[in-house]
């Protein structure tokens, strides 16, 4: 089973700044099975990326997902006051799939 | 336009049978390229992921509580449910169904995610 670990646990930004989210996968995953989301309180989670990279419909460009293997990342470019939330990925490549803890990005 | 919703007790107990069920609307449970999950939040923590079933009648189950759950469909009435035995009051959360996507051929799917959620629905275990 895959362990994906999501860090940092919280991250304090200003609005403006940029925001980097790493996931690492326990083993390697798929460019083509990795997921993000991103959920605010009280509110269903939305897909970000999907494919590791790809914008999910609607999502604006600010919103850029890279890397291969075992190292995933999710940046924001420049924090919207709307982006900060709690980010989650997830894995498709090995059954059953599973959601890393989440990075909470919250205001400084 | 695709909606998910999802039904339910509110209220179980404890060693009690959960039966929830996830309606979908403007898509059909044939299409190949799509599946349905169930994903649970206890308040104040993480996503989980328990459970997806697809059109072929794929189906997986997260390793932790794979001997209590099935998932099932029932593709003319568009719903899927997910039975979970023996509850307990750890399993008190807000549960989502939500719609996969996904592309290609046997064991070599691209997934495109969940791309569209029911709103929830909260569920507590108590006696």
């Amino acid at each position: 089973e895959i362990v994906l670990t999501q860090s940092p646990g919280t991250l304090s930004l200003s609005p403006g700044e940029r925001a980097t989210l790493s996931c690492r996968a326990s083993q390697s995953v798929s460019r083509s099975q990795l997921v993000w989301y991103q959920q605010k309180p009280g509110q269903a989670p939305r897909l970000l990326i999907y494919g590791a990279s790809t914008r999910a419909t609607g999502i604006p460009d600010r919103f850029s997902g890279s890397g291969s293997g075992t190292d995933f990342t999710l940046t924001i470019s420049r924090l919207e006051p709307e982006d900060f939330a709690v980010y989650y990925c997830q894995q498709y490549g090995s059954s059953p799939s599973q959601f890393g803890q989440g990075t909470k990005v919250e205001i400084k | 336009q695709v909606t998910l919703k999802e039904s339910g007790p509110v209220l179980v107990k404890p060693t009690e049978t959960l039966t929830l069920t996830c309606t979908v609307s403007g898509s059909s449970l044939s299409n190949a390229r799509m599946g349905v999950s169930w994903i649970r939040q206890p308040p104040g923590k993480a996503l989980e992921w328990l459970a997806h079933i697809f059109s072929n009648d794929e189906k997986s189950y997260s390793t932790s509580l794979k001997s209590g759950l099935t998932i099932s469909k029932d593709t003319s009435k568009s719903q899927v449910v997910l039975t979970m035995t023996n509850v307990d009051p750890v399993d008190t959360a807000t549960y989502y169904c939500a719609r996969i996507t996904r592309v290609g051929l046997a064991g070599y799917y691209h997934y495109h995610g969940m791309d569209v959620w029911g709103q929830g629905t909260t569920v507590t275990v108590s006696s």
